[in-house]
């Protein structure tokens, strides 16, 4: 149980591109997600946390324009990285948990701005 | 500001060894307590959780949390080289939305 899907594994694109990226509960009906940003031998940073039918919570420092967030069920969160330039190039991850219950992670999506 | 703290290791253990994790924690109404794996390149996976003051055993892998002393532990009995990557503390303080606060994680090397 506890299935987490993220698309697409991999995004190469020009810069200014917007950037989509889907996270679904595949098993289990998400109360929240959430979406990290990991850089290279880095930790993981967390950026946004999503209830179903509000508005996300964005860490400290994280441009909400920039990165979109849309949780329209309870199985589905978006993540949209729009005018993407070189500079957000990372591993983007989502995780989602259900009242009570750790959080469990996608398999990530990795962001490369030419 | 609540922080989690790991060393960053390397640590090094022969294949079969123990291998012998810490997490402190300075938020003392932290609650809920994890240890996440993360292969290189890999995102993390959810090998423990713990609750409650005392030891928690799953297969090769004990977890142990003392409150009171703000401290968490990862025990992996029989280490295997399969068990090479970076281990993430991560904490729970509540609320409503169960964020955590991950450690910086440490790199786990079992060499054959």
């Amino acid at each position: 149980g506890a299935v987490v899907s993220q698309h697409p594994s991999w995004v190469i694109c020009k810069s200014g591109t917007s950037v989509k990226i889907e996270c679904r509960s595949l098993d289990f009906q998400a109360t929240t997600m959430f979406w990290y940003r990991q850089f290279p031998k880095q930790s993981l940073m967390l950026m946004a946390t999503s209830n179903e039918g509000s508005k996300a919570t964005y860490e400290q420092g994280v441009e909400k324009d920039k990165f979109l967030i849309n949780h329209a069920s309870l199985t589905l969160s978006t993540l949209t990285v729009t005018s993407a330039h070189p500079e957000d190039s990372s591993f983007y991850i989502c995780s989602a948990s259900r009242q009570g219950q750790p959080q469990h992670f996608g398999d990530g999506t990795r962001l490369s701005i030419l | 500001q609540k922080e989690v703290e790991q060393n960053s290791g390397p640590l090094s253990v022969p294949e079969g060894a123990i291998a012998s994790l810490n997490c402190t924690y300075s938020d003392r109404v932290s609650q809920s307590f994890f240890w996440y794996r993360q292969y290189s390149g890999k995102s993390p996976e959810l090998i423990m959780s713990i609750y409650s003051n005392g030891d928690k055993e799953d297969g090769r892998f004990t977890a142990q949390l003392n409150k009171a002393s703000q401290y968490v532990s990862l025990l992996i009995r029989d280490s295997q080289p399969s068990d090479s990557a970076t281990y993430l503390c991560a904490v729970n303080s509540g609320g409503s939305n169960y964020k955590l606060t991950f450690g910086k994680g440490t790199l786990l090397t079992v060499n054959p």
